[in-house]
């Protein structure tokens, strides 16, 4: 049974790039969760899909921007990129968007502007 | 791999012995509760789940529990092994949908 994976597991950019981090769920889980988790610090919610469609969103610019597909998979773009976002990027599934269901991770793509 | 917590604050404790790490969350309208357990270089590993209407929840060596009047949470862990150095944290779920939000974190560091 596999968990979530995501790719690629490291990257390196340059301000002002443009980035796709990829990331596949639990097997059996619809819904997909993207953190970002600044050194030091604990995860913060980015966006969430289901059903291929944004459900809910934190406190990020449009800049961060996602995709769901029919598999349930999905992708997390970030434009424009800035020193500021160098972080973990951790994409989380679960069954369902409502409820409480836990919310299982991946083990992240450390993204690196310099 | 990558450190994690790198200024968190630390839970120093023995092989063997029983920790506790404990956790304010922000909400009291927060429903559902989850413990996370990162080690370096990955993600974080589910641990433990409880729901509000619940005081306490028995896993395999750890315990929840939750006090919703204070707004607190601790996460037991018996007989404390080396494995279980990481960074825990603690996160809450704010009314129905599945939006997680993290707490700052503790490291536990277990000597031998």
């Amino acid at each position: 049974d596999a968990g979530v994976t995501q790719s690629p597991t490291h990257l390196i950019k340059t301000r002002g790039q443009q980035v796709t981090l990829r990331c596949s769920p639990k097997s059996g889980h619809d819904t997909v969760s993207w953190y970002q988790q600044a050194l030091g610090q604990g995860p913060q919610f980015i966006f969430q899909y289901y059903e291929e469609e944004e459900r809910q969103r934190g406190n990020f610019p449009d800049r961060f921007s996602g995709h769901q597909f029919p598999n349930y998979s999905s992708e997390l773009n970030v434009n424009a990129l800035l020193l500021g976002d160098s972080a973990l990027y951790l994409c989380a599934s679960s069954l369902g968007h409502w409820g409480n269901q836990p919310q299982h991770f991946g083990d992240g793509t450390r993204l690196s502007i310099l | 791999g990558e450190s994690v917590g790198l200024h968190l604050p630390t839970l120093s404790v023995q092989e063997g012995d029983n920790s506790i790490i404990n956790c304010a969350y922000s909400n009291s309208a927060s429903d559902y509760f989850i413990w996370y357990k990162q080690e370096s270089g990955k993600g974080p590993q589910f641990i433990i789940d409880i729901r509000s209407n619940m005081d306490k929840r028995q896993g395999q060596r750890v315990t929840v529990l939750l006090n919703k009047t204070v707004k607190h949470l601790s996460l037991q862990i018996a007989a404390t092994q080396p494995g279980d150095s990481a960074v825990y944290f603690c996160a809450e779920n704010q009314g129905g949908y599945n939006k997680l939000i993290f707490g700052a974190g503790t490291r536990l560091a277990v000597h031998p």
